[in-house]
């Protein structure tokens, strides 16, 4: 397998804060990192795909002002909630693909652990 | 349009016993493949299964076998010999554009309980 870290697993924050949460793939190397949300007892929503040097795609209705994402190297990523309010908060997981062919066939995404986030 | 439908939102199994999952699915590309996921309460994702929409044989791995029907657009989770540690919330998922496809597209999960 592959280990994909994220920090950190629990955030409470104010209102009108900004929080960063990192994704690292720990022993691979990921050209593409995917973000995800997930309320409570609900389905994981893709918000966007983070992509090593260049703009992050987002998902339709997902603000990409208000959910920065950088994906600095090969193995961060890091997505910022700015401004958070309460209706931000949730639980937020990170996916990465080994690159190339070390992809292999399934092209299996590795997860992070999640990162609730709790906005007062 | 829906891309992965699970249609249990929960299930209850007798510990030792089979049970199955459903998930459905749509899509016009001809290359995808279905993955199945677990996320136990504590909220990490575990990959159990795959299947390439070309593969001829159905997956398995383990106590876990996926029945792949292509025509009917449906790839059921089976987990055998049920353990009480099988308790989780199980995602079905797809990816299009085969192997080189990125995007992985979530159902909206099924809560299974095994039971003593």
């Amino acid at each position: 397998g592959a280990v994909v870290s994220q920090h950190p697993s629990w955030v409470i924050c104010k209102s009108g804060t900004s929080v960063k949460i990192e994704c690292r793939s720990l022993d691979f190397q990921a050209t593409t990192m995917f973000w995800y949300r997930q309320f409570p007892k609900q389905s994981l929503m893709l918000m966007a795909t983070s992509n090593e040097g260049s703009k992050a795609t987002y998902e339709q209705g997902v603000e990409k002002d208000k959910f920065l994402i950088n994906h600095a190297s090969l193995t961060l990523s890091t997505l910022t909630v700015t401004s958070a309010h309460p209706e931000d908060s949730s639980f937020y997981i990170c996916s990465a693909r080994k690159s190339g062919l070390a992809g292999g066939r399934t092209g299996e995404l590795f997860f992070g652990e999640g990162s609730r986030l709790t906005v007062l | 349009a829906q891309k992965i439908t699970q249609t249990q939102p929960g299930m209850f199994v007798q510990e030792k016993e089979a049970v199955t999952l459903d998930c459905t699915y749509d899509t016009s590309d001809p290359s995808y493949g279905l993955f199945w996921y677990k996320q136990p309460s504590s909220g990490e994702m575990i990959f159990l299964i795959y299947q390439g929409s070309y593969d001829q044989q159905n997956a398995t791995e383990g106590r876990y076998s996926l029945n792949f029907q292509k025509a009917r657009k449906s790839a059921n989770l089976v987990i055998s010999a049920s353990q009480l540690g099988d308790s989780a919330m199980y995602f079905c998922a797809m990816r299009e554009g085969g192997e080189y496809g990125n995007k992985l597209v979530f159902g909206a999960g099924t809560i299974l309980r095994v039971k003593s």
